[in-house]
């Protein structure tokens, strides 16, 4: 089975931090993807990857960046942590080209 | 990009009783995508259709594809507790492999 692993599932940080979201997958997978899921808004993607070092901005980049330096990990970067940015963060990876999508458990993170 | 409208937003069945949803897509549908969610957790691949008519089944769920991959449903046969949760479609974009997704449904089966 395929396992996506994400670092946390509940986060707390403050206005103005640095926060990084890991997820780290174990299949061998070329592409990788974060999200966000807000109520009333649906999914939404941040950023994806489908290869080492490759990113390719999602539907709302803007107040993120990503790092993917091996190919099961991919990280999700606040640069400056905002109250706007309270969401669930879910990481999925997939093999290639069009594949399923398989997820982690998701982060629940707040911003005070 | 690709709209993808979820019907029913949410509904409660009787366990035992069989139910269905309905995810309608604006455009030609390449690869639809079931996944179901657990309130707060992350989401768990059920099925993917690619064909124009296609029909999958797992345990006592059924997902069809129609013939003009416009309209993809998923059927639960006598629903069970394990059932409940958000039920989410997920669309192939048409020029490449990012992912649209619905809006969800929400079951909750009463014992």
């Amino acid at each position: 089975d395929v396992k996506v692993t994400q670092s946390s599932r509940y986060l707390v940080k403050r206005t103005g931090e640095k926060v990084f979201l890991e997820c780290v997958q174990d299949m061998d997978h070329e592409n990788m993807f974060w999200y966000r899921q807000d109520p009333g808004l649906g999914l939404r993607l941040i950023y994806f990857s489908y290869d080492v070092k490759m990113k390719e901005k999602g539907d709302i980049p803007e107040g993120y960046s990503v790092s993917r330096e091996k190919k099961e990990r991919f990280s999700l970067i606040l640069e400056s942590a905002s109250t706007n940015q309270t969401s669930m963060y879910l990481c999925a990876s997939s093999l290639r080209g069009r594949q399923p999508q398989h997820f982690g458990d998701g982060t629940r993170l707040s911003i005070l | 990009s690709q709209e993808l409208e979820q019907s029913p937003q949410s509904l409660i069945v009787q366990e035992g009783k069989n139910l269905t949803i309905n995810c309608t897509s604006s455009k030609t549908l390449y690869g639809l995508y079931w996944y179901k969610q657990k309130y707060g957790e992350g989401l768990i691949f059920l099925m993917m259709l690619q064909k124009g008519g296609e029909e999958k089944s797992h345990e006592k769920i059924t997902a069809k594809l129609d013939e003009k991959k416009q309209q993809s449903s998923l059927h639960i046969t006598a629903s069970q507790p394990s059932h409940a949760g958000i039920y989410l479609c997920g669309a192939d974009r048409t020029n490449d492999y990012k992912l649209s997704f619905g809006a969800g449904t929400t079951v909750t089966v009463r014992a």
